[in-house]
């Protein structure tokens, strides 16, 4: 069965570094989101991106945070300048349309320093 | 999109159904009802989605009520994988998925 792939699986950072977290989604797929869960806490939205454009995002993506679809395959989060709570587990996820299930990777564990 | 409500916390033994019941009073007439699962950190896993009919797939059932303002998960065997959060989530035919806190399922073997 296809899935969203996710790269690193872990990422430990500096403060104040940059960060770019890779995601494979489903080839077919046309939305793309991201998602992020600090630890013990709930799962929330941060963006979606539809036709290579930002289609919603939530308060938390702010001016440190953009997204890209660099080619037909990779769907990227940039973090520019990372902070201590910018630790979180990252989920990307796709959909075929807007409206059908969002499908999830595994996560990548962003760890700042 | 429409507030749900869960348990916080529910045990099945092996083999059994579990059922995991979830309140959406305030639901409108376009949302959908969606579950997904959360195994440990791994990513949520979607289970199923459901307008106002039931609906089922190899992994579970939806029953949703006939006013709509509640429905339940069935798991009809339910095995120590099957552990993790369930969350069920209201949402419009498009957009973010609003995840809440979810029902912790353990499965006792």
């Amino acid at each position: 069965e296809p899935e969203v792939t996710q790269t690193p699986s872990h990422q430990v950072t500096q403060m104040g570094q940059e960060v770019i977290l890779r995601c494979v989604p489903i080839s077919n797929h046309l939305y793309f989101y991201w998602y992020r869960q600090i630890l013990g806490q709930k799962v929330e939205f941060l963006v979606s991106f539809y036709n290579n454009e930002i289609s919603e995002k939530s308060e938390i993506f702010d001016d440190q945070f953009s997204v890209e679809r660099p080619d037909g395959s990779n769907f990227t989060l940039k973090i520019r300048s990372t902070k201590l709570e910018d630790s979180a587990m990252y989920f990307c996820a796709s959909s075929r349309q807007g409206g059908q299930p969002q499908h999830f990777g595994d996560g990548t564990r962003l760890s700042i320093l | 999109d429409a507030k749900t409500t869960q348990p916080t916390s529910m045990d099945c033994a092996e083999g059994r159904a579990a059922n995991l019941p979830c309140n959406h009073s305030t639901i409108s007439g376009n949302e959908y009802v969606y579950w997904y699962r959360q195994i440990h950190s791994q990513g949520p896993q979607y289970i199923i989605h459901g307008l106002k009919n039931n609906e089922t797939n190899e992994m579970a059932s939806l029953i949703i009520t006939e006013d709509r303002k509640s429905s339940t998960l069935i798991l009809p065997h339910a095995t120590l994988r099957d552990t993790a959060v369930y969350y069920c989530i209201v949402r419009a035919s498009g957009g973010q998925l609003t995840f809440g806190s979810g029902t912790q399922l353990t499965v006792l073997p």
